[in-house]
């Protein structure tokens, strides 16, 4: 079935330090990857996303790199500040309507920014 | 962007009652919403997807006669906890997209924390 993998389970960075997590998908059908942040007992908030169609996007600090042939995407944020620290989950849906929208959750990492 | 909201945000029932979570779109109507579970440290799981007018399809796992799900409009869908233990305990999240938006976002509700004593 459809499965996402998520690495490293934690990260601890200081301050000013970048940090990666990698995701690998397995169904190529795949063509919607959004990244989220969670903070204790909240909903998940969209920090970054990318479609298929596109191999790399940045907004200010966060970036989203994406390797089709790999089937594998990572988000970097750099310059990481202590605010940052939370738990970052990646996914993975088809992006069409009803059903196919459906998201496919890694199992999430939990980044702590050092001061 | 849209907005999703969630009743109750928290609730505390006995073992063996049922208790009903609501999940509703504000300012766009959705044909489909999601149902996920998550349990403490760990990620969120789908537990169903909500089909307005028709069935839930749920995922492999997901005992369809306790989880009840019911979308009678386009901006309200229920899950309904049937005879609920302390292993249901847990945060239980709902997603939907604007299907008028040109971008595949989903917009989460609040969550809603259920605890079964």
């Amino acid at each position: 079935g459809e499965n996402v993998e998520q690495h490293p389970s934690t990260l601890s960075v200081q301050e000013g330090d970048s940090a990666v997590i990698k995701c690998t998908y397995s169904d190529s059908a795949s063509n919607y990857f959004p990244w989220y942040k969670q903070e204790l007992g909240k909903r998940p908030q969209l920090i970054i996303d990318i479609r298929s169609n596109v191999g790399e996007k940045k907004d200010q600090r966060i970036a989203v790199t994406l390797n089709k042939t790999a089937k594998h995407f990572s988000l970097h944020i750099t310059e990481t500040q202590p605010e940052d620290s939370a738990v970052y989950f990646c996914a993975a849906s088809k992006g069409f309507s009803g059903g196919y929208n459906k998201l496919i959750f890694g199992a999430g990492t939990r980044l702590a920014v050092h001061p | 962007g849209a907005v999703v909201s969630q009743h109750p945000s928290w609730v505390i029932c006995k073992s063996g009652t049922s208790v009903k979570i609501e999940c509703r779109s504000l300012d766009f109507q959705a044909t489909t919403m999601f149902w996920y579970r998550q349990f403490p440290k760990q990620s969120l799981m789908l537990m169903a997807t909500s089909n307005e007018g028709s069935k839930a399809t749920y995922e492999q796992g997901v005992e369809k006669d306790k989880f009840l799900i019911n979308h009678a409009s386009l901006t309200l869908s229920t899950l309904t906890v049937t005879s609920a233990h302390p292993e249901d305990s847990s945060f239980y999240i709902c997603s939907a997209r604007d299907p008028r938006a040109s971008s595949y976002e989903q917009y989460f509700g609040p969550g809603t924390r259920l605890t079964v004593t």
